[in-house]
């Protein structure tokens, strides 16, 4: 069946590196993917989207790569600051499917 | 712009009551989605609604949830004769069409005593 998943749930980096994480995802008919982050005890904020016409989207600090082949998608971040400690759902949304989530906590 | 805003934010209510959650999505958009988050899990697609029309509700429970989206005012989802295992974090979402973005609100936060 369809489904959005995290290969990893939680994710320790340390100040200034990068950090990637990623989700896979089942069904080849998906097309439009968003990354969000969430903070504890808010709501998921829209960090990036990519449709499936592309491979690559850069944000500020954020960069996804979709690869279709592999069904694979991944969030990377620059520079990861300990604000950006939280967790991270990738979302198939015309399926409504969100995955877990990959925690992520950025050593000072 | 505001942003998608819902309220109450937090929510007590004990075992047999009803809880209505509301939901403004922002400005210009006429879709709103309601998930449901339990501790520790990722969001659980509940129902898609347009003003007037429930679009997909596949993710609702069949028994004592509702939701609407009336032609003015909020979106409402309305849980009745509510139970302990209600208790969790409702989001509202809203897109301008079905094909863009969902932005998320704050969250209401429920919990059955």
């Amino acid at each position: 069946g369809e489904s959005v998943g995290l290969h990893l749930p939680t994710l320790s980096v340390q100040e200034g590196d990068n950090s990637i994480i990623n989700c896979a995802y089942s069904n080849s008919a998906s097309d439009y993917f968003i990354w969000y982050k969430q903070e504890s005890g808010k709501g998921p904020q829209f960090i990036i989207d990519i449709r499936s016409n592309m491979d690559k989207r850069q944000g500020q600090r954020v960069t996804v790569l979709l690869n279709k082949t592999v069904k694979h998608l991944s969030l990377q971040i620059a520079a990861t600051q300990p604000g950006d400690s939280a967790v991270y759902f990738c979302a198939e949304i015309h399926q409504f499917y969100f995955g877990t989530g990959t925690s992520l906590t950025v050593i000072p | 712009n505001a942003g998608v805003m819902q309220n109450p934010r937090h929510l007590v209510r004990r075992r047999g009551q009803e809880a209505r959650l509301r939901c403004s999505p922002m400005k210009g958009h006429s879709h709103v989605y309601w998930y449901r988050q339990l501790p520790e899990e990722g969001l659980k697609f509940m129902v898609y609604l347009q003003k007037e029309n429930i679009i997909d509700e596949s993710g609702m429970p069949k028994e004592r949830f509702s939701a609407e989206f009336p032609k003015e005012g909020p979106s409402i989802l309305r849980i009745q004769q509510v139970v302990r295992g209600d208790s969790a974090a409702y989001f509202c979402a809203s897109s301008r069409g079905e094909e863009d973005t969902q932005y998320f609100g704050p969250g209401t936060r429920l919990t059955v005593l």
